[in-house]
C-alpha cells in the first residue's frame, strides 16, 4: 500500500530564509506526486505535481520540488521564505493522475518569524 | 468557475443528530472525492465517485456514514447518528478523468457535542 512520511511536523524559519520540507513515500512503481497547501481555516490548494520527466518541478508562489527515485523523496523548497507562506503543507501520493485517491502525509506546518 | 462549493462551512451538532454535509464539484468534472481531516489521522479518504457511481467506500468508517451523488452537480455525506468522534473537518474535491490535479473545496468544519 502507499504511504508518505512527512518527517517534520513543525517547522520555523526566518523571513528571506530559504526552506526545505522532506516527503517520503513508499509506492512500488513510480507515483504521481503532489504538494499541497492549506492556510488556516482553508481547503487545499496545489502548488506543484510531478508525474514523470523532469525531476525539478516548479510551481507556484515560487516553490519547486526535486523528485529522487533512488531515496523515495520528493522535498519541497523555496530559496525565500515569506510571511505569507505561514501555512500547513501537504505531501500527496497518488496511483494515477487526478483521477484516484491521493494518499496523504500527516502534513508539515510552517511558521515565519520575522 | 465559482470552484468547488461545500455547505455549510461549520457545524455545530449534539451527539444523536444527523448530520448532512454537502458538495457541488466544478461543473463538468465527472470525479468526486470526500476526504476527511483530524489531528490523529490526517486526511483519509472517505469515498470517491465516477460519473455518480460510488467506485470505492472502503474508507467510510461504518454504517453511520453514507453519501449520495444523485446527479453529476451534487453530492452528500450523511453521518446518522453523530458522535463526538466524528468532529473533523470534511474536505470534498472534484475532477476531470483527463485532469491531473484534484480540486478541493473550502471543507465543513464539523463538531459533535
Amino acid at each position: 500500500a502507499q504511504s508518505v512520511t512527512q518527517p517534520d511536523i513543525h517547522i520555523t524559519v526566518s523571513e528571506g530564509a530559504s526552506l526545505e520540507l522532506r516527503c517520503n513515500y513508499s509506492y512500488g512503481a513510480t507515483p504521481y506526486l503532489f504538494w499541497y497547501v492549506q492556510s488556516p481555516g482553508q481547503g487545499l490548494q496545489l502548488l506543484l505535481k510531478y508525474f514523470s520527466g523532469d525531476t525539478l518541478v516548479q510551481g507556484i508562489k515560487g516553490f519547486e520540488a526535486e523528485f529522487k527515485r533512488s531515496q523515495s523523496s520528493f522535498n519541497l523548497r523555496k530559496p525565500s521564505v515569506h510571511w505569507s507562506d505561514a501555512a500547513e503543507y501537504f505531501c500527496a501520493v497518488g496511483l494515477n493522475s487526478g483521477n484516484t485517491p491521493l494518499v496523504f502525509g500527516k502534513g508539515t506546518r510552517l511558521s515565519v518569524i520575522a | 468557475d465559482a470552484g468547488v462549493i461545500q455547505s455549510p462551512r461549520h457545524e455545530v451538532t449534539e451527539m444523536g443528530q444527523e448530520v448532512t454535509l454537502r458538495c457541488k464539484p466544478i461543473s463538468g468534472h465527472d470525479y468526486l472525492f470526500w476526504y476527511r481531516q483530524t489531528m490523529m489521522r490526517g486526511l483519509e479518504l472517505l469515498i470517491y465517485f465516477n460519473n455518480n457511481v460510488p467506485i470505492d467506500d472502503s474508507g467510510m468508517p461504518e454504517d453511520r456514514f453514507s453519501a449520495k451523488m444523485p446527479n453529476a452537480s451534487f453530492s452528500t455525506l450523511k453521518i446518522q447518528p453523530s458522535e463526538p468522534r466524528d468532529s473533523a473537518v470534511y474536505f470534498c474535491a472534484s475532477t476531470l478523468d483527463r485532469e491531473e490535479t484534484q480540486y478541493f473545496g473550502p471543507g465543513t468544519r464539523l463538531l459533535v457535542l
